[in-house]
């Protein structure tokens, strides 16, 4: 199994909702990442786990939780998100080793009404 | 900050013409260089890369070059096909993070 597998695939949700949106990986990484991109820009880093351990925050509003309950799954937990928060949200594994490129998983598209 | 420059952000060939894409990494500590392509409504795929002790590397019709010196990195594209046309987003990172600095993009068109 060479993917990454990202759930749902889109997602709507209103402003006092909460969501959780799901990755899975089967390649034996220990490297999981949480990824946002709006249109035409790149991926902004949101959350690095490593060996499941929270390694990276890039100042992420609390809003935004990650969870990594073992080495092949990574959730992303949404809680009263804004309008602005709308973006395709990439998942990412890779191998813990210097220079391992990402495989990315196909995304989830957010939409916040 | 760490901070990659990519350049250009749009870029029309001609089939079976080339396509170069460069880029500028600003942390000198940066050891590991991957280029990404992105088709429309799809993820983002790691097509080459590079890293710090290598001058250059070639996968059939693509081929990446990097100058540790001037910190710059290029993404070469010859006998350009329209499957080729997406985004292209270079990356650097650096020690064992797994963090990836992207640059912003260049939309490639070929024209058939």
């Amino acid at each position: 199994d060479t993917e990454v597998t990202q759930t749902p695939k889109h997602l709507v949700m209103g402003m006092t909702n909460k969501k959780s949106l799901k990755c899975e990986q089967h390649m034996g990484h220990r490297a999981m990442y949480w990824y946002k991109q709006k249109a035409k820009k790149p991926p902004e880093l949101m959350f690095v786990y490593s060996y499941e351990k929270l390694s990276i925050n890039e100042s992420v509003p609390s809003r935004f939780s990650p969870e990594c309950p073992n080495s092949s799954l990574l959730n992303l937990h949404l809680h009263a998100l804004q309008p602005e928060d709308s973006a395709l949200y990439l998942c990412a594994s890779s191998q813990v080793r210097r220079g391992q490129g990402y495989t990315f998983g196909s995304g989830t598209r957010l939409t916040v009404v | 900050g760490e901070n990659v420059e990519q350049h250009p952000s749009t870029l029309s060939v001609q089939e079976g013409d080339s396509a170069v894409i460069k880029c500028t990494y600003s942390d000198s500590a940066s050891n590991y260089f991957p280029w990404y392509k992105q088709e429309l409504g799809k993820r983002p795929q790691l097509i080459i890369d590079i890293r710090s002790n290598v001058g250059e590397k070639k996968d059939q019709r693509i081929a990446v070059t990097l100058n540790k010196t001037a910190k710059h990195f290029s993404l070469h594209i010859t006998e350009t096909q329209p499957e080729d046309s997406a985004v292209y987003f270079c990356a650097a990172s650096k020690g064992n993070t797994g963090k990836l600095i992207f640059g912003q993009g260049t939309t490639l068109q070929v024209k058939p």
